[in-house]
């Protein structure tokens, strides 16, 4: 089935403790993005990559670092996270980066709670 | 200005009506356009897209766009419960790569 998946789905974590988010899909897909969505903000990009050890900054990059080492893996880290990074987090992907008529395929989210 | 402007909402309709949700975009150049439905705590689903001026049906959803008045609307025809999440309108800048800026999103609820 082809689909993007994520890990772990719930994350209850404290301030400044470490955190990696992993990000798979099955779909050879060379465009992977990731979003954050808030009440009231709406789905915001956090970062993007366009290929294989090629990543840029999103709209809301601070406090956040991303890899793309693989085609299908592109994890979401928090060095050292804070309470507003509360947030729930969406991996998505797309088949071309540089086609603009692609669909982003979405993986289920991450619900992260930062104490 | 917001980029991708929607109406949060609720908007309420009865099963069977016709549900009309609207959105506005700002970048004037903008080629493509995707509604997005979301279920509360699930990710956003892809039910429409489209790029060229007038509208697509696809079903009970109807998806129409007037790039003049840079404006795109999802048309539900005989609305059901099951149609009953929140709507979002998202618009790939003309960036020359993927680059969906979305709507805060439009809450429908359809009522038996």
């Amino acid at each position: 089935e082809a689909q993007v998946t994520q890990n772990p789905r719930y994350l209850i974590t404290v301030t400044g403790k470490k955190l990696t988010v992993t990000c798979s899909q099955n779909m050879n897909h060379e465009y992977m993005s990731w979003y954050r969505q808030d009440p009231g903000l709406g789905l915001r990009q956090i970062y993007y990559s366009m290929n294989v050890e090629v990543t840029d900054k999103g709209d809301v990059p601070e406090g956040y670092k991303v890899s793309r080492k693989e085609k299908r893996n592109f994890p979401l880290i928090l060095e050292s996270p804070s309470p507003n990074q509360t947030s729930l987090y969406f991996c998505a992907s797309s088949l071309s980066a540089g086609a603009s008529y692609n669909e982003q395929f979405f993986g289920p989210g991450t619900r992260l709670t930062v104490l | 200005q917001k980029e991708v402007e929607q109406n949060s909402g609720p908007l309420s309709v009865p099963e069977g009506a016709i549900a009309s949700l609207n959105c506005t975009y700002s970048d004037r150049v903008s080629q493509s356009f995707f509604w997005y439905r979301q279920y509360s705590g699930k990710s956003p689903e892809l039910i429409m897209s489209i790029y060229s001026n007038g509208d697509k049906e696809d079903g009970r959803f109807t998806a129409q766009l007037n790039k003049a008045s840079q404006y795109v609307s999802l048309l539900i025809r005989d609305s059901q419960p099951s149609d009953s999440a929140t709507y979002l309108c998202a618009v790939n800048m003309n960036t020359g790569f993927q680059k969906l800026v979305f709507g805060t999103g439009t809450r429908l609820l359809v009522s038996p």
